[in-house]
């Protein structure tokens, strides 16, 4: 238990259903991030915010709409997804993002749009 | 472009020792992350080097050489619960606290 949840743990949706994906953290931090883990590939970073700002949108394309409306709370907004969105999405938090801080995890959720 | 390689499979035996090696070839360095990953779980923090030299703790170490771009994992005294997939991961600078990942080393630990 990272102190990071992500709900829900699998989703699956078509092309044209919109969904959303949560993301808590009961840690105390500033920080929070999106990332994308597909099969073979690196885990990607897709969005940064910080103190509810987003810092950073890592050239996402606009199917993905991130909300941070506090600092404990992360959303990831989905519509009209293409297959090859299937993925592992993982949440993570840390103090804030100055310098190289640790960051948490959540568990993800594992996306498969048909 | 950010470049990290890792091997993408080991397999060790229970008991023994194995080296994960990282290399890295990216625009800035603010220090090199490894996490553990069990498969259906989120990544954990194992260490973090920003100096040169090994970073020792419990049963795994971690060493970074920045001159050569490479660091590596050592995991001692091999388990079957160390079984995992090892992510070594570069900070960069310019704030943000952006890490940039390798694809991963799945590690098998057999008896």
């Amino acid at each position: 238990e990272t102190g990071v949840t992500q709900t829900p743990r699998h989703l699956v949706m078509g092309m044209t259903n919109k969904k959303s994906l949560k993301c808590e953290q009961h840690l105390g931090h500033n920080a929070m991030y999106w990332y994308k883990q597909s099969a073979k590939k690196p885990l990607e970073l897709m969005f940064v915010y910080n103190f509810k700002e987003q810092t950073e949108n890592n050239s996402v394309p606009s199917r993905f709409s991130p909300e941070c409306p506090n600092s404990s709370h992360l959303f990831l907004h989905l519509h009209t997804l293409q297959p090859e969105d299937s993925a592992l999405y993982l949440c993570a938090s840390s103090q804030d993002f100055s310098g190289a801080l640790e960051q948490y995890f959540g568990p993800g959720t594992r996306l498969t749009v048909t | 472009g950010q470049n990290i390689d890792q091997p993408t499979e080991m397999t060790a035996t229970e008991g023994a020792i194995v080296q994960i090696n990282c290399t890295y070839q990216t625009s800035g360095f603010n220090g090199l992350f490894w996490y553990q990953q069990h498969a259906g779980e989120a990544p954990t923090f194992l260490s973090y080097n920003v100096l040169d030299g090994l970073e020792e703790k419990g049963r795994f170490s971690s060493f970074l050489s920045r001159s050569k771009g490479y660091s590596y994992l050592l995991l001692k005294e091999l388990q079957m619960k160390d079984s995992a997939s090892y992510l070594c991961a570069v900070s960069l600078p310019g704030g943000g606290n952006k890490l940039t990942f390798g694809t991963g080393t799945q590690l098998k630990v057999e008896l």
